[in-house]
């Protein structure tokens, strides 16, 4: 069973804070995702991974940096958190377009 | 241009009267499409996908590029179908999500 590990359930930031969220998966899939979650919105894609060292932006990149140094792990980057980024984050990884597996969320807020 | 679209933000039904969650998606090639399910304090998980023509927890959903629909549907709801339903499409370059639809079985 494939499982995406993210780090913090629940986080609390102050505004300009450099916040990291981490990713974890176990099944060796190239494609790892980091999307937000919020209510009325829906799922938004913030940027996408298809291998090491690779990244892509998603729909919403602004205030976000990624880092992919090793295949298992994705970690997204708030250089400055403000309160605009108080959110659901998930991730996600597939190893097939279409199937993927997300983790469990970090809410996050910042205050 | 939103390319899911997923009308009922809310939809309440009662125990075992039939259930429909509507999915329209916009696009011009060959689509690919799921519906993805979020229960209280679970993680997003696969409910879904149209290529196996499969039904997962008495749930189908069939898709017609007529109407450019993927409804999802169960005839007889149970409260544990009370979750958050997302409707997703794959065009090969990315992939889209609905804005999703809240759905509460009334016992």
């Amino acid at each position: 069973d494939v499982k995406v590990t993210q780090s913090s359930r629940y986080l609390v930031k102050r505004t300009g804070e450099k916040v990291f969220l981490e990713c974890v998966q176990d099944m060796d899939h190239e494609n790892m995702f980091w999307y937000r979650q919020d209510p009325g919105l829906g799922l938004r894609l913030i940027y996408f991974s298809y291998d090491v060292k690779m990244k892509e932006k998603g729909d919403i990149p602004e205030g976000y940096s990624v880092s992919r140094e090793k295949k298992e792990r994705f970690s997204l980057i708030l250089e400055s958190a403000s309160t605009n980024q108080t959110s659901m984050y998930l991730c996600a990884s597939s190893l097939y377009r279409g199937r993927y597996t997300f983790g469990s969320g970090t809410r996050l807020t910042v205050v | 241009a939103q390319r899911v679209t997923q009308p009922e933000k809310l939809l309440s039904v009662f125990k075992g009267a039939p259930v429909e969650l509507k999915c329209n998606y916009s696009y011009s090639g060959s689509p690919e499409l799921f519906w993805y399910v979020q229960y209280s304090r679970q993680r997003l998980q696969l409910l879904l996908r149209h290529i196996s023509r499969e039904s997962i927890k008495g749930f189908t959903a069939d898709l017609n590029k007529g109407e450019t629909s993927f409804h999802l549907k169960k005839p007889f709801a149970q409260e544990e179908d009370s979750a958050m339903y997302y409707c997703a499409l794959n065009t090969g370059n990315q992939f889209y999500f609905g804005t999703g639809t809240s759905l509460t079985v009334i016992p």
